[in-house]
């Protein structure tokens, strides 16, 4: 693989499941990103992470949950899908979170819950 | 708060040129981003500005004057392929991006 994977490419969900996206980069960046984008609003973050091991929030946490057990996956779940949780997700990644540091995009899952 | 303007969509000419504004108020500057997004798949990097002035880059340049918290990114010789939403995204004090909604270029034979 090249770059940053995510699964799955999308999926509906019934309210109250559990669901766990998943994202996998091989550049060995240091850090990583969750964002959601909706109809007529900007990206937002979800959560990041700026090295293996730690995670923070970012504007829109609520409702979901991080890890970064290695320098490769940040998988992102949802505990109990709600349908303001529709949306495309976007993994981004950069070598680290300052300067001129470009972050690099996944192609994004397409979540309807329904 | 925090915000990111653009305008929402565009028409601009085959072969033509295009700017698109982006105006900024954000907690703080960390430099300034424009990426490229087609329907349906990632953004992708365009250019970065920290200091006021013009960054060339091909066909595309991008403008920064921090004193006007104010952005644009100019686009020639347009080609059908230019067709893309067009990102505008602010680092903050804290580093994080903050993302304008981004504009709807359509390109017109």
């Amino acid at each position: 693989i090249a770059g940053i994977t995510q699964a799955p490419t999308s999926q509906i969900l019934a309210a109250g499941r559990r669901m766990t996206l998943r994202c996998t980069q091989d550049m060995r960046h240091n850090a990583m990103y969750w964002y959601r984008q909706d109809l007529g609003l900007g990206l937002r973050l979800i959560h990041y992470s700026n090295t293996a091991g730690t995670t923070g929030k970012g504007e829109v946490p609520d409702g979901y949950s991080v890890s970064r057990a290695n320098t490769d996956d940040f998988p992102l779940t949802l505990a109990s899908a709600v349908p303001s949780q529709t949306s495309v997700y976007f993994c981004a990644s950069s070598q680290d979170r300052g300067g001129a540091d470009t972050q690099y995009f996944g192609p994004g899952t397409r979540l309807t819950v329904l | 708060g925090q915000n990111i303007d653009q305008p929402t969509e565009m028409t601009a000419t085959e072969g033509a040129i295009v700017q698109i504004n982006c105006t900024y108020q954000t907690s703080g500057f960390n430099g300034l981003f424009w990426y490229q997004q087609h329907a349906g798949e990632a953004p992708t990097f365009l250019s970065y500005n920290v200091l006021d002035g013009l960054e060339e880059k091909g066909r595309f340049s991008s403008f920064l004057s921090r004193s006007k918290g104010y952005s644009y990114l100019l686009l020639k010789e347009l080609q059908m392929k230019d067709s893309a939403s067009y990102l505008c995204a602010v680092r903050d004090s804290n580093y994080q991006l903050i993302w304008g909604a981004g504009t709807k270029l359509i390109i017109k034979p």
